[in-house]
């Protein structure tokens, strides 16, 4: 139990609907963070949020949409994915995104996507 | 660019000795982080070299060199449940809350 809880799990989706991935973190962090993990790739920084502002958005496609209402919560909404967007989604958290002063990520379990 | 590079895999006896280097492509990170990650689990976090040596940790111990932009991470003692995969990592100069990886290192261990 690393103190930040993702839902769901698992999720299968076609390219059509719409879904959202859920991340909370118990932690009291300020930054919160989704990291793509593809098989053989590096983990992917997709977006940053640091005290509910956006300051990193990695050249991620417009079909990712992240939504940050706290500090404790971060979502993920997904519209008209394709199939190379299936990957183990990865939230982390960290103190006030000091990550220089070696703060360290704190990761979820991941949501496992599958697009069909 | 900015990347982190580390071999794929590496394998060694139980009990032994293990070393997984990794080297970066630019100057522009502060220092070098170390995560594991199990199977179906998160990362999590081992160590951090912020400044140049080793650090030691129990069985674990990593090393910086940002003058030649190297380190690595020593693995003493293998246990079989040391068996994951091992990612280096580099927070950047330039951005207080960006973190790079390298493609990770998948440790095998063997009995």
């Amino acid at each position: 139990e690393t103190g930040v809880t993702q839902t769901p799990r698992h999720l299968v989706m076609g390219m059509t609907n719409k879904k959202s991935l859920k991340c909370e973190q118990h932690l009291g962090h300020n930054a919160m963070y989704w990291y793509k993990q593809s098989a053989k790739k590096p983990l992917e920084l997709m977006f940053v949020y640091n005290f509910k502002e956006q300051t990193e958005n990695n050249s991620v496609p417009s079909r990712f949409s992240p939504e940050c209402p706290n500090s404790s919560h971060l979502f993920l909404h997904l519209h008209t994915l394709q199939p190379e967007d299936s990957a183990l989604y990865l939230c982390a958290s960290s103190q006030e995104g000091k990550t220089s002063a070696g703060g360290e990520l704190f990761f979820g379990e991941g949501s496992r996507l599958t697009v069909l | 660019g900015q990347s982190l590079e580390q071999p794929s895999e590496v394998t060694a006896v139980e009990g032994a000795i293990v070393q997984i280097n990794c080297t970066y492509q630019t100057s522009g990170f502060y220092g070098l982080s170390w995560y594991q990650q199990h199977d179906g689990g998160a990362p999590t976090f081992l160590s951090y070299n912020g400044l140049d040596g080793l650090e030691e940790t129990g069985r674990f111990s990593s090393f910086l060199s940002r003058s030649d932009s190297y380190g690595y991470l020593l693995l003493q003692e293998l246990q079989m449940k040391d068996s994951a995969s091992y990612f280096c990592a580099g927070p950047l100069m330039n951005r207080d809350d960006k973190i790079i990886f390298g493609k990770g290192t998948r440790l095998h261990i063997l009995p």
